[in-house]
């Protein structure tokens, strides 16, 4: 039973345009997203989060929009670089009732040159 | 200067042995995870402990266990290894008190034989 669900295993883009990935939640509880983004052989690093009273949060080449009716989100990288070549796992936590972040499965993004 | 550190970073044992992975943050965090990546690239939580205390015990086999001598080590203890155990294991500590992100440490990658 997966609370939380990223649809599209995999993802290629040309270097330079807009990578779009998304995420679906299931549990109305959860109140805080979170991206993460991995390279092999390396823990998750996180990379943006959205709390669920907004729904937008921007960091550079990063922006995160949430919402909240259709219990989505998704993350805009624009431009896509190369380096942004790795798996991107979506999570999220409810702030109530302790910290538990549930990740979905990842997305594989390629950023072709 | 990692924030969290775990090893070792690759671990080759037999079946039924006994093993423990260890995780360190230097980030003053108060609550630390331990993750299991799983063949299927799922990041799952195993334990959750804030200030020593545990708060989230996922269904893992008793097999699996947790000790926290103080607030920055939580290390993992498996007894009588089996081959459904092999996987990356993650650590990870975040501030807690929802609304917080979690960093990850580079993982462990057990292998069971």
């Amino acid at each position: 039973d997966q609370q939380v669900k990223q649809n599209s295993p995999s993802l290629s883009v040309q270097e330079g345009r807009i990578s779009i990935l998304n995420c679906d939640y299931t549990n109305s509880m959860f109140d805080y997203f979170l991206w993460y983004k991995k390279y092999p052989a390396e823990g998750p690093t996180f990379l943006i989060s959205i709390s669920s009273i907004k729904d937008k949060n921007e960091d550079g080449r990063f922006t995160v929009f949430l919402n909240k009716s259709a219990k989505h989100l998704s993350l805009h990288i624009v431009p896509s670089q190369p380096g942004d070549s790795a798996v991107y796992f979506c999570a999220a936590s409810a702030s109530m009732g302790g910290q538990n972040f549930v990740f979905g499965p990842g997305t594989r993004l390629s950023v072709l040159p | 200067d990692t924030a969290v550190s775990q090893t070792p970073k690759y671990l080759v044992t037999q079946m039924g042995n006994d093993k423990s992975i260890k995780c360190e943050q230097n980030l003053g965090h108060d609550t630390m995870y331990w993750y299991k990546q799983d063949s299927k690239k799922f990041l799952k939580i195993m334990f959750s402990y804030n200030n020593k205390e545990l708060i989230i015990n996922e269904t893992v086999p008793n097999r699996f266990s947790p000790k926290s001598p103080d607030k920055a080590h939580l290390n993992l203890h498996i007894n009588s290894l089996e081959l459904g155990d092999s996987a990356v294991y993650f650590c990870a500590s975040s501030r807690g008190g929802g609304f917080s992100e979690a960093f990850f440490g580079q993982g462990t990658r057990l292998t069971v034989v």
